[in-house]
């Protein structure tokens, strides 16, 4: 069955790059499309960026500066790398499968902004 | 970037009760509006997309409906397992966005 599954480092000082890796199994990258979902404490979700199945990569453009959003098809994973971290980058980060709409979620990993 | 107003943020219900939650676009979405449950600490499990249609697994308890810049999602009967927040999605323009969320709590 499709599954996703996201890790990374749980703290991350201010200012430096944040680093998460989205695995997948049951699914195909060059077939299917990933996006990055994250959510702050207590907040609602921003749709951050995508990965498109052909390798191409739309994002959010409030943080299309600070963000790049990668893959590594052999091993099944994506990646996203977001610099110049605030306190307000704090919060859980999700991986989903684009089918347009979000059908298959990660669990999640959380991210604390802090020295 | 399209706004979706979700509302209302909160809802009391009891067990039984009917309840339903409003998203309205900033601009016509085509009916590209997908529902999300969320339980603390999980992540949101997809209910229904395309408006109305349910995904697999979701009980009959949930509906959608709605076109244009105007939709809603009901649940009939709220049961215990439903307490949770809910969010509306469109994924009619990039950048996809959600509603700012309801959470249902029991009265």
């Amino acid at each position: 069955q499709v599954q996703l599954k996201e890790s990374g480092p749980g703290l991350v000082q201010p200012s430096q790059t944040l680093s998460l890796t989205c695995t997948v199994s049951g699914l195909s990258l060059t077939s299917n499309s990933v996006s990055w979902i994250r959510q702050p404490p207590g907040k609602g979700l921003e749709w951050m960026g995508v990965i498109w199945s052909n390798g191409g990569t739309d994002y959010n453009s409030a943080i299309k500066s600070r963000l790049s959003i990668s893959r590594d098809t052999s091993k099944s994973q994506v990646f996203l790398k977001m610099n110049s971290l605030q306190t307000e980058d704090t919060a859980m980060y999700f991986c989903a499968r684009n089918s347009g709409h979000f059908d298959y979620w990660g669990q999640g990993v959380m991210v604390t902004v802090s020295s | 970037d399209i706004q979706m107003t979700q509302s209302p943020p909160s809802l009391s219900a009891s067990l039984g009760d009917k309840v339903t939650i409003t998203c309205q676009a900033s601009q016509n979405i085509n009916k590209y509006i997908a529902w999300y449950q969320q339980k603390p600490g999980k992540a949101p499990r997809q209910l229904i997309r395309y408006t109305s249609t349910l995904v697999s697994g979701t009980p009959s308890r949930f509906s959608g409906s709605g076109s244009g810049r105007d939709y809603s999602f009901s649940i009939s009967n709220v049961e215990s397992e439903d307490i949770a927040s809910y969010y509306c999605l469109q994924y009619d323009n990039l950048p996809w966005t959600f509603g700012g969320g309801t959470k249902l709590e029991l009265k």
